[in-house]
């Protein structure tokens, strides 16, 4: 069984400012890692993912997320954030039968 | 990456009502999902669906209150039935991408229901 646990419910940035988004995972298989973003009134948006080969993995809209074995994180970050990064982000993990597990979800607000 | 489609984006329905939703996605697609995503809260799977083969439940869910249709590749519903206001929520489907074997999922926009 996977689960996905997201530190921080709310995250507040200034413009330009650097976001870090918070996920730790437990897996009982190799895990297959996801960013996803929600905006008002939408539905989601893959920002990236990680399943084999490079932990260092870069998405769209500037995002990045390293995953990190040792410490079962994928934390998200985007070196200067803007004001249209307002929205909410979800970590999810999988396993080999695809069924996505959620985080409770971050939402980022970001301050002009 | 596939383009999803769900219908109706929004209702607001009577308790003791059913409604059925519609997912459609512009290519074939072995797996589809389901999930709900109860007002300020994460997204919870509801079952998969995959072609041919009955539809499977998540812990929690049960057929009886949320059959699912999937009778081809491209096409699946998804039914609330008999609702109570607790089943205000929104629903969406997701589809696993062909093309990427990579794992992740597409989701469709999403449909806004409300009971009263």
């Amino acid at each position: 069984a996977q689960s996905v646990t997201q530190l921080g419910s709310h995250v507040s940035v200034s413009e330009g400012a650097l976001v870090l988004l918070r996920c730790n995972y437990s897996s009982s298989v190799p895990p297959y890692l996801f960013w996803y973003v929600q905006y008002p009134n939408q539905g989601l948006q893959l920002l990236l993912k990680y399943t084999t080969g490079a932990t260092l993995v870069k998405g769209i809209n500037g995002f990045e997320a390293e995953f990190k074995k040792s410490e079962t994180s994928f934390h998200l970050t985007k070196p200067s954030a803007h004001m249209s990064d307002a929205a909410e982000y979800f970590c999810a993990v999988s396993g080999s039968d695809y069924k996505l597990s959620f985080g409770a979800g971050t939402t980022v607000t970001v301050r002009a | 990456s596939a383009v999803i489609s769900q219908k109706p984006s929004r209702d607001v329905c009577q308790r003791g009502t059913s409604l059925t939703i519609q997912c459609q996605v512009d290519s074939q697609v072995t797996m589809m999902f389901w999930y709900r995503q109860q007002p300020g809260q994460s997204l919870t799977l509801i079952a998969t669906a995959n072609q041919g083969s009955e539809a499977t439940y998540e812990s929690g869910f049960v057929i009886d209150k949320f059959p699912i249709s999937r009778p081809n590749l491209t096409f699946s519903t998804l039914t609330v039935s008999n609702m109570s206001p607790e089943d205000s929520s929104i629903y969406l489907c997701s589809v696993e991408d062909p093309g990427t074997g990579g794992y992740e999922q597409y989701f469709g926009p999403g449909t806004r229901l409300t009971v009263t």
